[in-house]
């Protein structure tokens, strides 16, 4: 089984400071990665995903990842950060088999980001 | 608007009560999830559905149960057998196929006891 392990559960920096949120992941087969985003009391939002291909994917808002296979790790980066970026972050990882996906994330146990001014 | 809707945004549940949170999606996916969210554990997910008429066991399904007969709908209902059931609920939507698309989730429901 796969499991998901995101290293700080809470982050505080600085606005227009660098930020980055630690991933790794644990699988005996291949995964599709994901960032998701979530807002006070709301849902999940997409940030980014991993599929395949270039190993530096770049998401919205600015956010970039870039995925090891060598370190299993998927860790999320921001170049300069804004009040508006203080949300809860989760990384997810999504099984491969072949070509395709059970279709079932995994999820961390997520980090909460704190832009003070 | 496309999206998933989820109600009520809270609910509260006395005990032995099964209560019933809806989620309605109208993005034309053809699978649809749910997911508990305790603080600090991330959100684990407690059923699953890849298409009409059929649905999956997640990680946390005892005390839960769903029926998926509309594309459209997924309900979850809380039994009296989920000794603690007090979380955020969240519902999610993708197009399916196993093609690790994208989630889409809707608002979530906050359950609490009395």
């Amino acid at each position: 089984a796969q499991s998901v392990t995101q290293l700080d559960s809470q982050v505080p920096v600085f606005e227009e400071a660098p930020v980055e949120l630690r991933c790794n992941y644990s699988s005996s087969v291949s995964v599709y990665l994901f960032w998701y985003v979530q807002y006070p009391n709301q849902g999940l939002q997409l940030l980014l995903k991993y599929l395949s291909g270039s190993t530096l994917v770049k998401g919205i808002n600015g956010f970039e990842a870039e995925f090891n296979k060598s370190q299993t790790s998927f860790h999320l980066r921001k170049p300069s950060v804004h009040i508006s970026d203080t949300a809860e972050y989760f990384c997810a990882v999504d099984v491969r088999v072949g070509g395709t996906s059970y279709g079932k994330l995994t999820f961390g146990q997520g980090t909460i980001l704190t832009v003070h001014p | 608007d496309g999206g998933i809707t989820q109600s009520p945004k809270y609910l509260f549940r006395k005990e032995g009560q099964n209560v019933t949170l809806s989620c309605e999606q109208n993005l034309n996916h053809d699978a649809m999830y749910w997911y508990r969210q305790d603080p600090g554990q991330g959100l684990r997910l407690i059923y699953y559905s890849q298409i009409v008429n059929d649905f999956q066991k997640g990680d946390i399904a005892e005390g839960y149960s769903v029926s998926r007969e509309k594309k459209e709908s997924f309900p979850l209902t809380v039994t009296s057998a989920q000794k603690n059931p007090t979380a955020f609920y969240l519902c999610a939507s993708s197009i399916g196929g196993n093609r690790a698309e994208t989630q889409y989730f809707g608002p979530g429901t906050r359950l609490l006891v009395l």
